[in-house]
């Protein structure tokens, strides 16, 4: 099956640094997804990014599917970001990366 | 519904005794998927259905889980003979697109002890 790999698997943060997660995956996909689980257990929609560029608030997200890979960049970090980031992508079902572990320090 | 809602929240169980988790996916939606996640781990694919059809079951651990979707919309998993090793969160995810191509949305989860 096709292999996701997240990098750093643990990352942690000043509050207000930037930071930039990142996903290699092994195939071509037809879309990737970026989730926040947050330390209550809750799996957050953050990106539907099959390709290119999005940006939410202080989140953005790109996807190069020529190259197999997607990245994840947070600015001016809180510490409502911490949790776990999962990359997942779809081929016939939604495979998960093991995720980053960020932990933002005030 | 506006969201996917699962349930029981929590469940503490002792091995050997069956368990039932259900989910009610998002008005309309058409795939629906249940996942299985460890601690400290991704969800990892269990099963998903397209309506009321059951495509694929090849990431269920053994003969004692089994998932139906009887009328297309609400979805159970049963997991008999509950044991130790089944302890996880179970996810429930919907999505829009009959193929399963379209963003998931998933549940809160149904975390699941077994002693």
């Amino acid at each position: 099956g096709i292999q996701v790999e997240q990098s750093p698997p643990d990352l942690i943060l000043q509050e207000g640094a930037n930071s930039t997660l990142r996903c290699n995956f092994s195939d071509s996909v037809n879309n990737l997804q970026w989730f926040h689980q947050n330390p209550w257990g809750q799996l957050i929609n953050l990106f539907y990014i099959p390709s290119g560029t999005k940006q939410n608030g202080r989140l953005s997200a790109t996807t190069v599917a020529t190259e197999r890979y997607s990245l994840l960049y947070i600015s001016s970090s809180q510490t409502t970001d911490s949790g776990v980031y999962f990359c997942a992508v779809y081929v016939y079902k939604l495979s998960f990366g093991a995720g980053t572990t960020v932990t933002v320090r005030a | 519904g506006a969201g996917v809602s699962q349930s029981p929240r929590y469940k503490v169980t002792k091995r050997g005794q069956d368990v039932t988790l259900r989910c009610d996916p998002i008005s309309s939606h058409a795939t629906l998927y249940w996942y299985q996640q460890a601690l400290g781990q991704g969800p990892e694919f269990l099963t998903y259905f397209n309506y009321e059809a059951q495509p694929d079951k090849s990431g269920l651990p053994s003969d004692r889980f089994s998932a139906e979707r009887p009328e297309g919309s609400i979805s159970t998993l049963t997991i008999q003979r509950t044991e130790q090793r089944d302890s996880a969160m179970y996810r429930c995810a919907s999505s829009l697109a009959p193929s399963g191509t379209g963003e998931l949305f998933f549940g809160e989860g149904s975390r699941l002890t077994v002693l």
